[in-house]
């Protein structure tokens, strides 16, 4: 079975501070996956990273794959209110079937 | 990206009853998953539903209990059956749209 654990588990933070979501495993992935959920919403998608070592931007947020595709981070730089949500990592087995795999989930809470 | 809605979006059901769960999605996609989730947790798969064949359940999840229908490419239904509150969950169904996957808002369910 494969685990995608991250850390931490609930995050509060103030305004304007920067932070870093893990997200571990074990196992290898084809791909991984960042979303984000707000309260009484689905999950939606923030950025898919593919090859080992990949680092994508998305204005204050940076993705990070690890060279071995077994783990990745989120570092949100200068985070606002509206970055408040629980982010889940996903990862897509190398086995195929397009099936995700998803985190144990990071509450972030950004307070004025 | 495509675009989900679900309903009923909430319901309180008395157990030993059934209720089942409508996904409806904008454009035609050959995938479609039904997630379970607990507020603020991660999401667990239950099974993956492709148009045409039997639905695949995952370890722990069985047809008896969640009957699944995917009568075309733009729909699908998940029925809980013989309710218990330990089914009390928020339920979402995604599709794969280009190889990423798209939520729908869920649907929450409290069985009392």
């Amino acid at each position: 079975t494969q685990l995608l654990e991250q850390s931490p588990q609930f995050l509060s933070i103030q305004e304007g501070e920067n932070l870093t979501v893990y997200c571990n495993s074990s196992s290898v992935f084809s791909s991984l996956q960042w979303y984000r959920q707000e309260p009484g919403e689905g999950p939606v998608l923030l950025v898919t990273v593919v090859t080992g070592g990949e680092v994508k931007k998305l204005k204050r947020l940076t993705f990070q794959f690890g060279d071995a595709r077994k783990d990745s981070s989120l570092h949100i730089t200068a985070a606002q209110p509206g970055d408040t949500g629980l982010y889940l990592c996903a990862g897509e087995s190398t086995g195929g079937g397009n099936k995700l795999t998803f985190g144990t989930g990071t509450q972030l809470k950004v307070e004025l | 990206s495509a675009v989900i809605s679900q309903k009923p979006s909430r319901d309180i059901c008395q157990r030993g009853t059934s209720l089942t769960i409508q996904c409806q999605v904008d454009s035609q996609v050959t995938m479609m998953f039904w997630y379970r989730q607990q507020p603020g947790q991660s999401l667990t798969l239950i099974a993956t539903a492709n148009q045409g064949s039997e639905a695949t359940y995952e370890s722990g999840f069985v047809i008896d209990k969640f009957p699944i229908s995917r009568p075309n490419l733009t729909f699908s239904t998940l029925t809980v059956s013989n309710m218990s509150p330990e089914d009390s969950s928020i339920y979402l169904c995604s599709v794969e749209d280009v190889y990423e996957q798209y939520f729908g808002p869920g649907t929450r369910l409290t069985v009392t």
